[in-house]
C-alpha cells in the first residue's frame, strides 16, 4: 500500500539557516510527488511538483528512487516560509493524493 | 477565478443529526475530490466524483458518508447521524482532469465539522 512519511512535526531554524524538509514514499508504481504548503490561516496550495523540476520561492526537491525521498529544500530560511508543509503522492491513476501528516516549520529570528 | 469555494467554514452538529458539506469547484474543473483531516493526521482520501458520477469512493467510510456532484450546483458531502468521531476538517479539491497539470488540485478552505 502507499504511504507517505514526514518524521518530523516541528523543524525549528533560524532565518538564513539551511532548511531540509524530509518525505519518503513507499509506492509500488511509478511515483508523482509533490509538495503542498498552507500558511497560516489559509488554504493548502501546491508548491512544488516533481515532474517539472521547478524552483518555487527559493524551494526545490529532488526525487530519489533509490532512497525513495522527496525532500523539501532551501539554502536560506526566511521569516514568510514559516507553514504547514505537507508531502504528497498520487495514486490511484492520478486521482488521488496521499498526504504526509505534515512538518510545521518555524521560522525564527 | 474565485477558486474552490466550500461552506459552510463551520458546522456544530449534535450526534444524530445530519452534516451537509458543500463544495463549488474552480471554473472549468470537471474533477472534485474530497478529503478528510483528523486531529494531528495528514489529509486522508475520500472520494473522487465528476459531473454526475462517483468515480472511486475507496476512501469512503461504508455507512453513514455519501457524495454527490450534479450536472448543476455544487458537490455535497453528506454524513448522516453524525458521531463525534466524525468531527474534523473536511477539504474539497478539484482539478481541470485534462492536459499535462490534470494532476493538480486546487483546494478549498475547508469545512470544520464539530459535533458534540
Amino acid at each position: 500500500a502507499q504511504r507517505v512519511t514526514q518524521p518530523e512535526k516541528l523543524l525549528s531554524v533560524f532565518k538564513g539557516a539551511p532548511v531540509e524538509l524530509k518525505c519518503n514514499y513507499s509506492y509500488s508504481g511509478s511515483p508523482e510527488l509533490f509538495w503542498y504548503v498552507q500558511y497560516s490561516r489559509q488554504r493548502l496550495q501546491l508548491l512544488l511538483r516533481h515532474i517539472s523540476r521547478e524552483s518555487i520561492k527559493g524551494f526545490t526537491a529532488d526525487l530519489n528512487k533509490g532512497e525513495t525521498s522527496f525532500h523539501l529544500k532551501k539554502p536560506f530560511a526566511q521569516e514568510e516560509d514559516s507553514a504547514m508543509y505537507y508531502c504528497a503522492l498520487v495514486t490511484g491513476g492520478g486521482n488521488k493524493l496521499t498526504f504526509g501528516t505534515g512538518t510545521q516549520l518555524k521560522v525564527e529570528l | 477565478n474565485a477558486g474552490v469555494m466550500q461552506n459552510p467554514r463551520h458546522l456544530v452538529r449534535r450526534r444524530g443529526q445530519e452534516a451537509r458539506l458543500r463544495c463549488s469547484p474552480m471554473k472549468g474543473h470537471s474533477h472534485v475530490y474530497w478529503y478528510r483531516q483528523l486531529p494531528e493526521e495528514g489529509l486522508k482520501f475520500m472520494v473522487y466524483l465528476q459531473k454526475e458520477n462517483i468515480i472511486d469512493e475507496s476512501g469512503m467510510p461504508k455507512e453513514r458518508f455519501s457524495a454527490e456532484f450534479p450536472k448543476e450546483g455544487p458537490s455535497i458531502l453528506r454524513i448522516q447521524q453524525v458521531v463525534r468521531g466524525d468531527s474534523a476538517a473536511y477539504f474539497c479539491a478539484s482539478s481541470p482532469g485534462t492536459g499535462f497539470y490534470t494532476y493538480e488540485q486546487y483546494f478549498g478552505p475547508g469545512t470544520r465539522l464539530t459535533v458534540t
